[in-house]
């Protein structure tokens, strides 16, 4: 069965400050990837995604994202933080013809 | 492109009323829709499978006769919440299918029953 684990429930950095969330994923195959971001009483929107190819994906927002099929990670990155960046943020995975299977988030807040 | 809009955002009522959750996608056609239920400060958990002109797929535990889905067009999904009770408050979110199994999300709809 496909599973999500974020390990961060919450994060605070700095703004101006590096960023990464954690991700690790369980599925016997390669998953379909994903990142969503949501605003408090907001839907989610999506930072990006992972099905094939270049490990290394770009983002919306200036995210990125690293596909580690050894450590079955898909960590978060951005390299400076901004204030508006504070949400809650949620990692995903799917596979063909399922629906998604979301990590519980991680919640980001940025200090001055 | 792949906007997806919820009607209504907002709706409080009262207890053993109905209330429709409208789920669109403005410029795509979306086979499947999801619907999702979120509780404060949880993550997302999967309700029902809406496909297009099918009867709807439910998740283990969701009760399909309180949650009536209807997937009538590649553009519309609507869910109604039957007979509401106060424990069905929560936010309600959709999402489509839009090509290589990337889903976007509607902006949720808050259901308060008093």
């Amino acid at each position: 069965a496909q599973s999500v684990t974020q390990p961060d429930i919450h994060i605070t950095v700095s703004e101006g400050a590096s960023l990464e969330l954690r991700c690790n994923y369980s599925y016997g195959a390669t998953p379909y990837l994903f990142w969503y971001v949501q605003s408090p009483g907001q839907g989610l929107q999506l930072l990006l995604k992972y099905f094939s190819g270049d490990t290394l994906v770009q983002g919306i927002k200036g995210f990125e994202a690293e596909f580690k099929r050894s450590q079955s990670s898909f960590n978060l990155r951005k390299p400076s933080v901004h204030w508006s960046d504070a949400a809650e943020y949620f990692c995903a995975v799917g596979a063909s013809g399922y629906a998604l299977n979301f990590g519980k988030g991680t919640s980001l807040l940025v200090t001055p | 492109g792949a906007v997806v809009s919820q009607h209504p955002s907002w709706v409080i009522c009262k207890s053993g009323t109905s209330v429709k959750i409208e789920c669109r996608s403005l410029d795509f056609q979306a086979t499947t829709m999801f619907w999702y239920r979120q509780f404060p400060k949880q993550s997302l958990m999967l309700m029902a499978t809406s496909n297009e002109g099918s009867k709807a797929t439910y998740e283990q535990g969701v009760e399909k006769d309180k949650f009536l889905i209807n997937h009538a067009s590649l553009t519309l999904s609507t869910l109604t919440v039957t007979s509401a009770h106060p424990e069905d408050s929560s936010f309600y979110i959709c999402s489509a299918r839009y090509r290589k199994e990337t889903q976007y999300f509607g902006p949720g709809t808050r259901l308060l029953v008093l």
